[in-house]
């Protein structure tokens, strides 16, 4: 089952902030963060591997709601390095296999 | 650390001719290796699992036999498109998983593939 995200797309300008959420119908174990640039291969951000865990990455941030079954990824003071699809990722098999939802676009205006 | 290499980056090929695209991870060890189709604008699709020393994994819809993945080591991974075609245009990428408690993917940077 894809992971659903939201919003589809945004558009901020430099310092602004952004929350990007995915959520699941299926229990979820972990939640994988990536960004893609235009042409580019996606960027491995963080993983969340348990309920209640928040992970943070220079002003980049994340928390996984195990009960609500879903990952929030938060952009604090946002930068121009920041525009990218941000793509989350949910483990589905035993082999690690992710499933990916549709991916977020993000655009940071000077 | 945790890098992966893809190669070719770029290739254009005539329709019918198979096309070999490797991925390396450069200085960890991957025991599985995934590949992804993504279209433009879209986001990325599994299309197998590969496992180092036994056949892959293919995902519902895609083709064994078109799609041909050998995983010969630890560090390198294959997937040989056969007999390509216009449909087979797309961008692969390919992404190495790291023994870590989180089972971590890091991606390659991606084949641009155009069958003329």
């Amino acid at each position: 089952q894809q992971p659903v995200q939201s919003p589809q797309a945004v558009i901020l300008r430099e310092g602004e902030d952004a929350v990007i959420n995915c959520s699941s119908s299926k229990a979820l174990y972990s939640v994988h963060w990536y960004r893609q640039k235009h042409g580019e291969a996606p960027v491995f951000l963080m993983i969340l591997l348990k309920g209640g865990e928040q992970k943070g990455h220079e002003k980049i941030s994340a928390s996984f709601n195990e009960k609500k079954q879903q990952s929030s990824l938060y952009l604090t003071a946002s930068q121009l390095s920041y525009s990218g699809t941000y793509f989350c990722g949910t483990p589905r098999g035993s082999q690690g296999n992710l499933i990916f939802g549709k991916g977020t676009k993000l655009s940071v205006k000077p | 650390g945790a890098v992966v290499s893809q190669h070719p980056s770029r290739v254009i090929c005539k329709s019918g001719t198979s096309v070999k695209i490797e991925c390396r991870s450069l200085d960890f060890q991957a025991t599985t290796m995934f590949w992804y189709r993504q279209f433009p604008k879209q986001s990325l699709m599994l299309m197998a699992t590969s496992n180092e020393g036994s056949k892959a994994t293919y995902e519902q819809g895609v083709e064994k036999d078109k799609f041909l993945i050998n995983h010969a080591s630890l560090t390198l991974s294959t997937l040989t498109v056969t007999s390509a075609h216009p449909e087979d245009s797309s961008f692969y990428i390919c992404s190495a998983m790291a023994r870590t408690s989180g089972n971590e993917q890091f991606f390659g940077p991606g084949t641009r593939l155009t069958v003329l």
